[in-house]
């Protein structure tokens, strides 16, 4: 499966702390991207990494991508009770086109 | 407001029913996307379109059709021929040669 995979698959912080979650691929990709999703929701993009860059920022959120190591890290920092949610990276691989193929998904849960 | 929307929210059917899952867009967006999402996992590709009167199968399309006659509208109809019906279902849009997605909602389908 070229599927990425999320570890740790649940994450449960006191407020104000960080948040951390990995995202390892199998294959050359052409982009990642990080969602959230709200329990029963839909999904909200949350931040792009291209496959030549290696850290990107949106506000309280850092991205990080280790092309050699096929695998990408994302950092909610000062978390929130509203930063309760699931967290999947998707990939974009450079063998399939545009089709995304997201993992598991990590669930954080904030506590207040 | 644009964005994309899934009806209904929640369906309800026997086995052996066929059902229609519609998706609306009003983002102007060209490619247009169906997700399934089981409990606790990630988001798997059924089918998708990248313009009018055009799509492609995506990872697990055996079981549903769907058609294009509009640039807005994308419907989903989940056969009886589909036998694990009962899972969440998540319309995306996106722009041409672009592959940030936006959600909708999500359609919670529960076989009786």
């Amino acid at each position: 499966s070229q599927q990425g995979e999320e570890d740790p698959q649940a994450l449960s912080i006191q407020e104000g702390e960080n948040a951390t979650m990995n995202c390892s691929y199998k294959t050359s990709i052409n982009n990642l991207q990080w969602y959230r999703q709200n329990s029963g929701r839909g999904l909200v993009h949350l931040i792009l990494i291209r496959s030549n860059e290696r850290e990107k920022h949106s506000g309280r959120l850092r991205v990080t991508l280790d092309t050699s190591k096929k695998s990408s890290s994302l950092l909610i920092t000062a978390s929130r009770a509203a930063d309760t949610a699931s967290y999947f990276c998707a990939t974009t691989f450079k063998a399939a086109g545009n089709k995304l193929t997201f993992g598991g998904g990590t669930r954080v849960l904030v506590k207040p | 407001d644009g964005g994309i929307t899934q009806s209904p929210k929640y369906l309800f059917r026997k086995e052996g029913q066929n059902v229609t899952l519609s998706c609306e867009q009003n983002l102007n967006h060209d490619a247009m996307y169906w997700y399934r999402q089981d409990p606790g996992q990630g988001l798997r590709l059924i089918y998708y379109s990248q313009i009018v009167n055009d799509f492609q199968k995506g990872d697990i399309a055996e079981g549903y059709s769907v058609s294009r006659e509009k640039k807005e509208s994308f419907p989903l109809t989940v056969t009886s021929a589909q036998k694990n019906p009962t899972a969440f279902y998540l319309c995306a849009s996106s722009e041409s040669g672009a592959n940030v997605l936006t959600f909708g909602a999500g359609s919670r389908l529960t076989v009786l």
